[in-house]
């Protein structure tokens, strides 16, 4: 079965600081691979996917996410945060099944 | 583009109650979803509808819960009867097709909580 571990449940930054957010899958076949952000008062929505072609994929907002298959890991990354950034994020899995598998989710608060 | 449509947005009822939620998907996605998101934890699926078929439902309690899509288009979800375990927000999203590479759409969630 697929799963999805992200390490970080709460980041705290201050606006310019970096960002990684760490997510690693479990699944041995091809996989698809999303991040979902959750504004504070708004739905889930897409920032990125990845599911073939260059592991570096790009998203709204200036944030970027890297496939590495033989870490199993597919982390989210911005050079520099935004107050506007403050959300949770979500990384997801579809391994085939079409069943998309989330994490636990990160919660990111930007303090300006 | 109209978005993905839940309702009520909010839900208050007392264990062994029963309660409804109702999704309307963007128009034109066949694939349609219910997720069942605990505090503190990601959305985890319940079941999914390619038009008006289940492709997967592993996940729904059966015993309790229940979904249907009649026409392929608007779907509800039910629980029958509701434990306190149920206090979540159920969300229901949409995409175009099944594929494993879809964007998922996503409501803005029915916040239930059972007392």
């Amino acid at each position: 079965a697929q799963s999805v571990s992200q390490h970080n449940h709460h980041v705290i930054l201050s606006e310019a600081a970096s960002l990684e957010l760490g997510c690693n899958y479990s699944y041995g076949g091809t996989v698809n691979l999303f991040w979902y952000v959750q504004y504070p008062g708004q739905h889930l929505q897409l920032l990125l996917k990845y599911f073939s072609g260059d592991p570096l994929v790009k998203g709204i907002k200036g944030f970027e996410a890297e496939f590495i298959k033989s870490k199993f890991s597919f982390n989210l990354r911005k050079p520099s945060v935004q107050w506007s950034d403050t959300a949770e994020y979500f990384c997801a899995v579809n391994g085939g099944y079409q069943k998309v598998t989330f994490g636990i989710g990160t919660k990111l608060q930007v303090i300006p | 583009e109209a978005g993905v449509a839940q309702s009520p947005r909010y839900k208050i009822i007392e264990k062994r109650q029963s309660v409804a939620f109702w999704c309307n998907p963007i128009s034109g996605h066949a694939t349609l979803y219910w997720y069942q998101q605990i505090l503190g934890q990601g959305p985890k699926l319940l079941i999914q509808f390619q038009n008006n078929g289940v492709v997967d439902d592993s996940q729904l309690p059966k015993d309790r819960f229940s979904a249907e899509r009649l026409k392929g288009v608007d779907s509800t979800l039910k629980i029958q009867p509701a434990k306190l375990e149920d206090s979540a927000v159920y969300l229901c999203a949409s995409s175009l097709e099944a594929g494993g590479n879809e964007k998922l759409f996503f409501g803005s969630g029915t916040q239930l909580s059972v007392l």
